[in-house]
């Protein structure tokens, strides 16, 4: 069945530092894949998302390249803040059920000043 | 506009009981779908439903059920509470064309928090 897997965490950064977290998947067909966050005691949010191969998702200055050769989804950002503190959950949705998210186990990003 | 809307924000209860947990979709929106989400986990796919009807259910047993209202809101019910079922529960809407359409944004919930004791 699909399945994503991401990094385990926690990532302990400084500010301005340089992010990556890596995320695979396994889908049959052509998956849109997803990165959701969420910052404490609060729902999930849209990041940022491509609906097909070789889309780039960008959003907040956090980038990832849909590479359906490597099939990986892989989150980065140039320089990283206090306020992007959070954890990080890759996600893909089948194009045959749009409504179902599959997702990741999370990575939690802690970013020093 | 009012996001996804989900009652209650936290809720306590003891093994056994029985639970209902509420949530209104943005305005617009026809498809629900609910997810759990165990500390420390992502969120687990429970069920979906569009136009009042059942669309998908993820793995999980018969005491977990739910249902969608003319107005596009909708109520999870969990039965028989055991403690393994305190999670952080995330409604999300959607809009969807005609049921299965293209990809669209999963808008979510601030989710309710439910503690079995």
């Amino acid at each position: 069945g699909n399945s994503v897997t991401q990094m385990e965490g926690p990532v302990t950064l400084s500010e301005e530092a340089f992010l990556t977290i890596n995320c695979t998947y396994t889908a049959t067909g052509y998956p849109s894949l997803f990165w959701y966050v969420q910052y404490p005691g609060e729902g999930l949010q849209l990041l940022l998302k491509a609906t097909k191969a070789d889309d780039k998702g960008s959003n907040k200055g956090f980038e990832a390249t849909y590479r359906k050769e490597t099939t990986s989804f892989h989150l980065e950002k140039g320089s990283v803040q206090v306020s992007d503190s959070a954890v990080y959950f890759c996600a893909l949705s089948d194009r045959g059920s749009s409504y179902k998210l599959i997702f990741g186990s999370g990575t939690r990003l802690l970013v020093r000043p | 506009d009012a996001g996804v809307t989900q009652s209650p924000t936290h809720l306590i209860k003891t093994r056994g009981q029985h639970v209902t947990l509420r949530c209104s979709p943005i305005s617009g929106h026809k498809s629900v779908s609910w997810y759990q989400q165990v500390l420390g986990q992502g969120p687990q796919f429970i069920f979906q439903y569009y136009e009042k009807e059942e669309r998908g259910r993820g793995n999980f047993p018969d005491r977990f059920s739910a249902r969608q209202f003319p107005n596009y809101s909708s109520e999870l019910n969990v039965n028989a509470l055991l403690l393994g079922d305190s999670a952080l529960y995330l409604c999300a809407s959607n809009f969807l064309l005609g049921g299965l359409g293209e990809n669209t944004e999963a808008f979510f919930g601030q989710g309710t928090r439910l503690t079995v004791v």
